[in-house]
C-alpha cells in the first residue's frame, strides 16, 4: 500500500464550486504539505502543517485553506474554485527528524471549468 | 528570497549518452540539496547532499555538491528511455520549507 494517499486522483469541476482535496498518510509523519505544480513554475507551496495544531501559509495561499483533522490527515480546499486553479496538485510529508527529504502522494490532477 | 535554478530547462539526447544536469541555489544557512526525479506522477527522492556527504552514487546515477560554487550537478550515464523524467532540484529554505527548481525535463530517445 501507498505511504501517501491522495483523494480524487482526478477533479473536473466548474467555477465557483467549493473543492476539498485530501491526503492521508501511513509514515507516520508529524510534517505535511501542499503543493501545486504547473508547467514552467514548477512545484510552488501552498500550506503546510508542522503538526496537528500548526499550520502555516506557503508562497501561494491565497485562494485556498487547510484542515489538519489529525496526524495522518490534511485536507486542502479550494472555496470558490477559478480557473487558473488549474493545476497538479502534490501533498507530501517528512519526519521531524529529517525534514528535508519529502515523501510524495501521486498527485490530483484538478480541471476547473 | 531563497531561490533554485536548474539549467538546461529541458534536453533530448539518445539511448546511451552521457547527461549533465545542473542545480545552483542562493540559500540562507544552507543545510542539504536534493534531487528528485518525477516521470508520470509524483517525484521521488533520489539523493540528498550535504557538507558532510557532497558525492552520491547509484547505478548509474551520480550526483556533487559544491558548497564552493553553491551548485550540484547530477550525472546519468549509459542513458536509457526509462531515464526520461522531469529531474527536481530542492534546498530547505526558510522555516525549514523545501524550495524547489523549475526542473530539467530529460528525453531519452531510443
Amino acid at each position: 500500500d501507498a505511504d501517501v494517499t491522495q483523494t480524487p486522483r482526478n477533479r473536473i469541476t466548474k467555477t465557483g464550486k467549493r473543492i476539498m482535496l485530501e491526503c492521508s498518510q501511513t509514515k507516520g509523519h508529524d510534517r505535511m504539505y501542499w503543493y501545486r505544480q504547473d508547467p514552467g513554475l514548477g512545484l510552488r507551496l501552498i500550506y503546510y502543517s508542522f503538526d496537528v495544531k500548526d499550520i502555516n501559509k506557503g508562497e501561494i495561499s491565497d485562494g485556498y485553506s487547510v484542515s489538519r483533522q489529525a496526524q495522518a490527515k490534511f485536507s486542502l480546499s479550494l472555496e470558490s474554485a477559478i480557473p487558473n486553479q488549474t493545476a497538479l496538485y502534490f501533498c507530501a510529508t517528512s519526519d521531524f527528524g529529517a525534514t528535508d527529504t519529502q515523501y510524495f502522494g501521486p498527485g490530483t490532477r484538478l480541471t476547473v471549468l | 528570497e531563497d531561490k533554485v535554478v536548474q539549467s538546461p530547462l529541458s534536453l533530448v539526447v539518445h539511448e546511451g549518452d552521457t547527461v549533465t544536469l545542473n542545480c545552483s541555489y542562493e540559500v540562507t544557512n544552507f543545510r542539504s540539496l536534493l534531487w528528485y526525479k518525477q516521470e508520470k506522477k509524483a517525484p521521488t527522492f533520489l539523493f540528498m547532499l550535504t557538507s558532510s556527504g557532497i558525492e552520491k552514487k547509484s547505478g548509474r546515477l551520480s550526483s556533487i555538491l559544491d558548497k564552493k560554487e553553491l551548485s550540484s550537478i547530477l550525472n546519468i550515464t549509459a542513458t536509457q528511455t526509462g531515464d526520461s523524467a522531469i529531474y527536481l532540484c530542492a534546498v530547505p529554505g526558510g522555516s525549514e520549507k523545501l524550495v524547489f527548481g523549475k526542473g530539467t525535463k530529460l528525453t531519452v530517445n531510443p
